[in-house]
């Protein structure tokens, strides 16, 4: 059974970097057939697609236009978890996010718990 | 832009009920179409994959139909614990955009 369990801040300065970090279970971040990615939902309640990062036989990444020029997401493999780092981060980020498993073409079959993060001085 | 809409963006109907949600998609998607659903308060939970098949353990009232940009999520008997909001998503290729949602209520 696959489980990922999400761990960072729930409070961020305006300005600041977001960091969040999803450990893995029952799969491996390396693994030739899944892909991790973050979504997020705002206060407002639409999902909303952040990125991914995958490895077939070398390590990949996409990102959402919107959050592009800010965001990394990146494995790592001796802690079998990704993470999340988001830039210059504003009010208008403030959401729940979550990481998810997809696995082509069943799309995002594993979730994370979600954190609530919210950015205010 | 790439969009995924979905109509109605909430509805009310009573237990026992067939209920219909549509999405569609702005361009030809084939059938990579995923349907979630999001109880209040909890994790979005995958319900249908490749626009109909049925997710492990999710019950047979639920079917998914369509493909190209047309789609469709329906409910054949509505239950109290269908009460949520349903999201349609592409998985086709990035970006893996949702569609706005769709709030069911018991009436």
């Amino acid at each position: 059974q696959v489980q990922l369990q999400q761990s960072g801040p729930g409070l961020v300065k305006p300005s600041q970097t977001l960091s969040l970090t999803c450990a893995i279970s029952g799969d491996s971040v390396s693994s030739n057939s899944a892909a991790w990615n973050w979504i997020r939902q705002s206060p407002s309640g639409g999902l909303e697609w952040l990125g991914r990062t995958y490895y077939r036989s070398k390590w990949y990444n996409d990102y959402a236009v919107s959050v592009k020029s800010r965001l990394t997401i990146s494995p790592d493999t001796s802690k079998n978890q990704f993470s999340l780092q988001l830039n210059s981060v504003t009010p208008e980020d403030t959401a729940v996010y979550y990481c998810a498993r997809a696995m082509f073409p069943v799309a995002l079959d594993y979730w994370g718990q979600g954190t609530l993060v919210s950015v205010s001085s | 832009d790439f969009q995924m809409t979905q109509s109605p963006s909430s509805l009310s109907a009573s237990v026992g009920d067939r209920v219909t949600i549509t999405c569609r998609a702005s361009q030809d998607i084939s059938n990579y179409l995923a349907w979630y659903q999001q109880k209040p308060g909890k994790v979005p939970k995958l319900l249908i994959y490749v626009a109909s098949t049925l997710q492990s353990g999710v019950p047979s009232r639920f079917s998914g139909s369509g493909s190209g940009t047309d789609f469709t999520l329906t409910i054949s008997s509505l239950q109290p614990e269908d009460v949520a909001t349903y999201y349609c998503q592409k998985f086709n290729s990035v970006p893996l955009t949702f569609g706005g949602g769709t709030k069911v209520e018991i009436k």
